[in-house]
């Protein structure tokens, strides 16, 4: 089951900030650090973010993280078409003792 | 060229077993702590189970402990999956990941299974 909470879609027109929530608790956002994944259909999905706000290498810098006390956000600027996809927040969970997913957000570029 | 590649999914009865398997290249194999982690068709990933690098420690949600236990051969740098007792609700893709610093960095591509009568 998903414990961190992401708005199921969430959209923009090209070169829009797109920002996507993720919501959990003090025994995982509150806790640990955050990481995000894109995935596009039919794929295995990608990291994206790692430790709040890191991009890997390869990554554009139009994708940015951060976290505060439990929630998170991942903002995408200037939003272009190939970033149509779903993405996932996850962190370690203290109290669960595994890892934890957000639900997932759609994102559609309109 | 870093890689993780599955194998092993099908189709089983309930109630059957299966085991999953994930070749490692391109890197050092007993440097990382290694996960599983499952999407059920149309929905959301879901953790299922990590083994620390020597295999000393494993962990699993809550879902799956005492049907599925996690494995790693380091000498042949490969992971595995046992799945007994299986249930329709553990249908899904099975993705083999590499676990760097709490990051997935390195994903499979994904073995399917399929719980079904």
């Amino acid at each position: 089951q998903s414990v961190l909470t992401q708005p199921p879609s969430a959209s923009g027109t090209p070169g829009q900030r797109v920002t996507i929530s993720c919501s959990g608790s003090s025994s995982n956002i509150g806790s640990n650090t955050v990481n995000w994944y894109q995935q596009f259909p039919g794929t295995a999905p990608k990291l994206l973010i790692y430790s709040n706000n890191q991009r890997p290498s390869g990554v554009p810098d139009r994708f940015s993280g951060s976290a505060s006390d439990t929630s998170a956000s991942l903002a995408i600027s200037g939003l272009q078409s190939e970033d149509e996809a779903d993405y996932y927040c996850a962190a370690w969970d203290d109290g669960l003792y595994g890892f934890v997913f957000g639900t997932g957000t759609k994102v559609t570029v309109l | 060229e870093v890689q993780l590649v599955e194998s092993g999914g099908g189709l089983v009865q309930p109630g059957g077993s299966l085991r999953l398997s994930c070749a490692s290249s391109g890197f050092t194999f007993n440097d990382y702590w290694m996960n599983w982690v499952r999407q059920a068709p149309g929905k959301g990933l879901e953790w299922v189970a990590n083994i620390k690098q020597d295999g000393s420690e494993k962990n699993y949600v809550d879902s799956v402990k005492g049907r599925f236990t996690i494995s790693r051969d380091n000498g042949n740098k490969s992971l595995h999956l046992q799945m007994n007792s299986l249930r329709a609700e553990d249908t899904a893709i099975y993705y083999c990941v590499r676990d760097t610093w709490l990051s997935f960095d390195v994903w499979g591509q994904g073995t399917l299974v399929t719980v079904s009568s």
